[in-house]
């Protein structure tokens, strides 16, 4: 089973700001099969991005996704308020599907 | 419009059952892989089963192996969950998830295994004496 370690476990910032978001694998990720989402409290999770870079539909283009192997990264370019929330990976390469803890992005 | 409607949630007993459903609309249901998820109060998310859009195919996370059973209703456009033997761990909001096709060289194919473009609302399973 692929463990995916997201750090930090939370991410204190203002409106404006730049997150940066970590996930690893303790494995290599089979082609790339990543996935991002953010869930907000009391909400599903929504899907960001997929293939690791790969935006979903209606996913403004502030949300980014890179990385391959065992090193994915999620970037948000300026936090908009509606930005705080939790974020978690998933990787589907191998099965069983997993998830990382997630990051709290928190405004500070 | 996508729309995924999870109900049966509840309060059981440790060593008791519950059957869970997921009614499916906007989408052809039967060409689709489906998925549950859950996720324990404060924790994370946790896959616990995924079915192919036939149903001919199911898979288990280890913690629910032989406890749980995934199944759908093509004809009825939904899906299920019987959980039995619960037990205090298995307390969770339970997500049911649709995997997109993977399309390739003109070709799409349905992933039971694969990410989640489309999650319902959750039903509350409480599992306590």
């Amino acid at each position: 089973e692929i463990v995916l370690t997201q750090s930090p476990g939370t991410l204190s910032l203002s409106p404006g700001e730049r997150a940066t978001l970590s996930c690893r694998a303790s494995q290599s990720v089979s082609s790339s099969y990543l996935a991002w989402y953010q869930q907000k409290p009391g909400q599903a999770p929504r899907l960001l991005i997929y293939g690791a870079s790969s935006r979903a539909a209606g996913i403004p283009d502030r949300f980014s996704g890179s990385g391959s192997g065992t090193d994915f990264t999620l970037t948000i370019s300026r936090l908009e308020p509606e930005d705080f929330a939790v974020y978690y990976c998933q990787q589907y390469g191998n099965s069983p599907l997993t998830f990382g803890g997630g990051t709290k992005v928190e405004i500070k | 419009e996508v729309q995924l409607l999870e109900s049966g949630g509840g309060l059981v007993q440790p060593g008791g059952s519950l059957r869970l459903s997921c009614a499916a609309s906007g989408f052809t249901f039967s060409s689709y892989a489906m998925s549950w998820v859950r996720q324990a109060p404060g924790k994370g998310l946790e896959w616990v089963s995924a079915i192919s859009g036939s149903g001919g195919s199911t898979y288990y996370a280890d913690s629910v192996k032989g406890r749980f059973t995934i199944s759908r209703d093509n004809s009825k456009n939904t899906l299920y969950l019987q959980m039995s033997s619960l037990r205090a761990e298995d307390t969770a909001v339970y997500y049911c998830a649709k995997a997109p096709l993977y399309c390739s060289g003109g070709s799409c194919y349905s992933y039971s295994n694969y990410y989640f473009d489309y999650w319902g609302q959750g039903t509350l399973v409480t599992v306590s004496s």
